[in-house]
């Protein structure tokens, strides 16, 4: 496989359930991140993962855990989720991080409803 | 609070028409980037211009970055069913943290 898969592409989750997101590159790229994606806003930025340190967090709600093992794969944990967290979750990876100076490389996001 | 303007926000021609799009900000940035978000898909970058009234053509799709590097366009000359999507730009800011500011994009639908 190349580039950026994520899995699941769908998950529907009640408010009590524990789930987790799973991101994998495949590009030898050393930053990750997660962003969310809303009907009606910008991409929000979630978190920012470099050679598998995080270096951003922007003020996401402790609902969301995020994990990188290594520069390959991430993770997003979810616990107790709102219904207004419903969105498209995409991980993204580039070669560097500061995300002016490197392109980012997207994967298909997973299309995550709460009930 | 920095932010990025596209417009139109929707945007539905027949195939064989023109178009421009366009992304307003009344920030400098150091580089813009644009990207397309097929549906169902994750955005996949088109362009990156840095220069101040850099031009770069990729096929059909005709980008401009502004002399001021405060905003950018994109043209597309006799569109196809297959450019359809969300066009996002993102400008990366030019102070040290070279973060990316995204606006809401331009969902476009050519129609056969």
């Amino acid at each position: 496989e190349t580039g950026v898969t994520q899995t699941p592409r769908h998950l529907v989750m009640g408010m009590t359930n524990k789930k987790s997101l799973k991101c994998e590159q495949h590009l030898g790229h050393n930053a990750m991140y997660w962003y969310k994606q809303s009907a009606k806003k910008p991409l929000e930025l979630m978190f920012v993962y470099n050679f598998k340190e995080q270096t951003e967090n922007n003020s996401v709600p402790s609902r969301f855990s995020p994990e990188c093992p290594n520069s390959s794969h991430l993770f997003l944990h979810l616990h107790t989720l709102q219904p207004e967290d419903s969105a498209l979750y995409l991980c993204a990876s580039s070669q560097v991080t500061g995300t002016g100076d490197s392109p980012l490389h997207f994967g298909n996001g997973t299309r995550l409803t709460v009930t | 609070t920095q932010l990025l303007e596209q417009s139109p926000q929707f945007l539905s021609i027949q195939e064989g028409e023109n178009l421009t799009v366009y992304c307003n900000s009344s920030s400098v940035f150091s580089s813009l980037q644009w990207y397309r978000q097929e549906p169902g898909e994750g955005p996949v970058l088109l362009v990156t211009v840095v220069t101040g009234g850099e031009v770069k053509k990729l096929k059909r799709l005709t980008f401009q970055f502004g002399d001021a590097r405060k905003d950018s366009s994109l043209h597309i000359t006799a569109a196809q069913p297959g450019d359809t999507g969300l066009y996002l730009c993102a400008g990366a800011n030019a102070g040290n943290n070279r973060k990316l500011i995204w606006g809401l994009g331009t969902s476009l639908a050519v129609n056969p």
